[in-house]
């Protein structure tokens, strides 16, 4: 089936160095599914950080960055320069969109706590 | 932000107790999922609509879960006899359908039961 792979469960950054969160998915039931970085910040939901629904594209949002690579199966998440309020649980998801359909389900890894020290 | 609402965000039940819990989808999100997270952060989507239509469940959602979205009232996510590893975090989403892909999250209901 289809899956999301994140392989570090705690990550430690420095304020203003940079950042890259790790992303590998695995798609059996479509060629090119559309993928999504998400983020849980400190006592709050949720929340979409960006999407890429086009192999080859590159998403942005808040100075982050993610580039969908089709040959390598990756949409590694990055940041040149990282701030405290970015701490936060980052998650990679995909879904295996049919165009025009609805009601695709997500596919998330387990997520990489990201914590900035000042 | 979204504006997905859950109701409660903490349920404590005891096993064998029905535990029940509610969504409002955002305003003319006709498409609304379930999903469970594990206290090791494993997503696990339970079942989807499309209005008041199931579109996709699992079996377990089929067999000791029970879910509607009624018309003109929030939707609601029922487990009929409570388990210990039903302790979760679920999560109830939205989304426009129709190819538009982007799901919005409520805050959740954290489920412990005991």
């Amino acid at each position: 089936g289809d899956s999301v792979t994140q392989t570090e469960g705690q990550v430690t950054v420095s304020e203003s160095k940079s950042l890259i969160i790790n992303c590998t998915y695995s798609a059996t039931s479509i060629a090119y599914p559309n993928l999504f970085w998400y983020v849980r910040y400190p006592g709050e939901g949720l929340q979409l950080l960006l999407k890429v629904i086009t192999a080859g594209q590159k998403g942005s949002s808040r100075g982050f960055e993610a580039t969908y690579n089709k040959e390598t199966t990756s949409f590694h998440l990055q940041k040149a320069s990282v701030q405290e309020s970015d701490s936060a649980v980052y998650y990679c998801a995909l879904s295996p969109l049919n165009y025009g359909g609805s009601g695709n389900k997500l596919i998330f890894g387990t997520g990489t706590l990201l914590s900035v020290k000042p | 932000n979204s504006k997905v609402i859950q109701t409660p965000r903490y349920l404590v039940k005891g096993q064998g107790q029905k535990a029940k819990m509610r969504c409002i989808p955002e305003k003319g999100h006709p498409v609304v999922f379930w999903y469970q997270q594990n206290k090791n952060n494993e997503f696990k989507f339970l079942i989807n609509f499309q209005n008041q239509e199931v579109l996709q469940q699992i079996d377990m959602t089929e067999k000791r879960f029970s879910a509607e979205c009624p018309s003109n009232s929030p939707c609601s996510l029922e487990i009929q006899s409570s388990e210990a590893g039903d302790s979760a975090l679920y999560l109830c989403a939205s989304s426009l359908g129709r190819g538009q892909d982007t799901q919005y999250f409520g805050p959740g209901t954290r489920l412990l039961v005991l």
